[in-house]
Parts: C-alpha cells; sequence; structure tokens
C-alpha cells in the first residue's frame, strides 16, 4: 500500500536555526513528489515537485532533495514567517492519469523570534 | 486570478441535514479533486474528476456524491449529515501530472 510518513509532527526552531523536514515514502513507483505550505486557515500553497532521486530545489529559504526513498525539505536561517504546515504528497505512476495524491499528516514548524 | 473558489467557508449542519459544497476554478483544468482534513490525518480523497462527466472515488467517498457537468464546476454533496463529516475540506484543481492548486476550505460541524 502506498503510505507517506512525515516527521517530527511538530518543530520549534529559533530564527535562525536551520534544520531539516522529512518524508519518508513507500510507493509503487513515484512518478513526483510533492511539497506545500499550508498557513492556518488556508488551502495548502504548492512549493516543490521532485521527480528523480538525485534532484534538488530551492526557493528562498527552502530547499528540498529527493531519494529513492524519503525527501527532505531543509530550512535555513528560518524565519518567523516560514511558520507553517509543510505537507509532503506523492504521486504514484499507477495514478499518473488521475493526478490522485497521497499526503502525510504534515510537519508544524514554528519559528520563535 | 480567482484560482479555486470554494463556498461556503463555514458551516453548521445537524445530524441528518444535507448540503452541497460548492467548487469552482477558473484556470482550464481538467482534474479536479476533494479533500477532507482531520487534526493529524493528512488530506485524505473524498472523489477527483478526470473531466467534465467523470468521476470516481477515492479513498474515504462514503456518505458523499457529486458531479461534474462543466469544466469549471464540481460541487460535493453531503447527504444525511453525520458527526463523523465534521472535518475541512479543500477543493483542488490541476492539469494532467502537475501540481495541483486548492481553494480556502470549507470547515463544517455537523451536531
Amino acid at each position: 500500500e502506498d503510505q507517506v510518513t512525515q516527521s517530527p509532527e511538530a518543530l520549534r526552531l529559533q530564527e535562525g536555526e536551520s534544520s531539516s523536514l522529512n518524508c519518508s515514502y513507500t510507493v509503487s513507483g513515484l512518478r513526483g513528489l510533492f511539497w506545500y505550505r499550508q498557513d492556518p486557515g488556508k488551502g495548502p500553497e504548492f512549493l516543490f515537485t521532485l521527480y528523480s532521486a538525485g534532484e534538488e530545489k530551492e526557493k528562498e529559504r527552502l530547499k528540498a532533495t529527493l531519494t529513492k526513498k524519503e525527501s527532505f525539505l531543509h530550512i535555513t536561517a528560518p524565519k518567523p514567517e516560514d511558520s507553517a504546515t509543510y505537507l509532503c504528497a506523492v504521486q504514484a505512476w499507477g495514478s499518473s492519469n488521475t493526478g490522485k495524491l497521497i499526503f502525510g499528516q504534515g510537519t508544524t514548524l514554528q519559528v520563535k523570534p | 486570478n480567482a484560482g479555486v473558489t470554494q463556498t461556503p467557508k463555514f458551516r453548521i449542519l445537524k445530524i441528518g441535514q444535507s448540503m452541497t459544497l460548492q467548487c469552482a476554478q477558473d484556470m482550464n483544468h481538467n482534474y479536479m479533486y476533494w479533500y477532507r482534513q482531520d487534526p493529524g490525518m493528512g488530506l485524505k480523497l473524498i472523489y477527483y474528476s478526470v473531466g467534465a462527466g467523470i468521476t470516481d472515488k477515492g479513498e474515504v467517498p462514503n456518505g458523499y456524491n457529486v458531479s461534474r457537468s462543466t469544466t469549471e464546476d464540481f460541487p460535493l454533496r453531503l447527504e444525511l449529515a453525520a458527526p463523523s463529516q465534521t472535518s475541512v475540506y479543500f477543493c483542488a484543481s490541476s492539469r494532467a501530472n502537475t501540481e495541483a492548486f486548492f481553494g480556502q476550505g470549507t470547515r463544517l460541524t455537523v451536531v
């Protein structure tokens, strides 16, 4: 069964303290791995798509990486405005004609000034 | 651009009542989805559609129905509301095999 697990569930950082969020996945053929940011009371907002092991993508203080079993979202020198829940989702090749995503539970990040 | 628009934003239903959650997108996306999000559980797929007139069940379809008569609209119908349907509902749309864009959500409470 396709599955996505994110860790930790919650993470508290001081402003400027770099860290990483983990997304482990089990899927019958990975077509794509997606990272989203979700602010309280809002819908998820797209950040990155990764397609193959070794791929990396960056946006401001965020960098996403992918291996055959997991993805990391690295946050460098975070600011309070980076506080949000970060969601990881995978799309399997069997679902490539439907676009269906399987989501992890999310990691709630709090960055204190 | 409006993107994906959901109405209403909040709703309280009594057990046994019915309602329709509205979803509209203006990006001409063929693919549309309904997810529910419960605390600590991530998003679960309820129903999806790959085009007008084509819908299929997702992971948690029981108690829900959908229709897709146009490319733009994808309403979700709740029949005989139950407390287990208390959740936040998100509609999303995408082109084939690309990132999905989400609406702002509908927070539903069944009492």
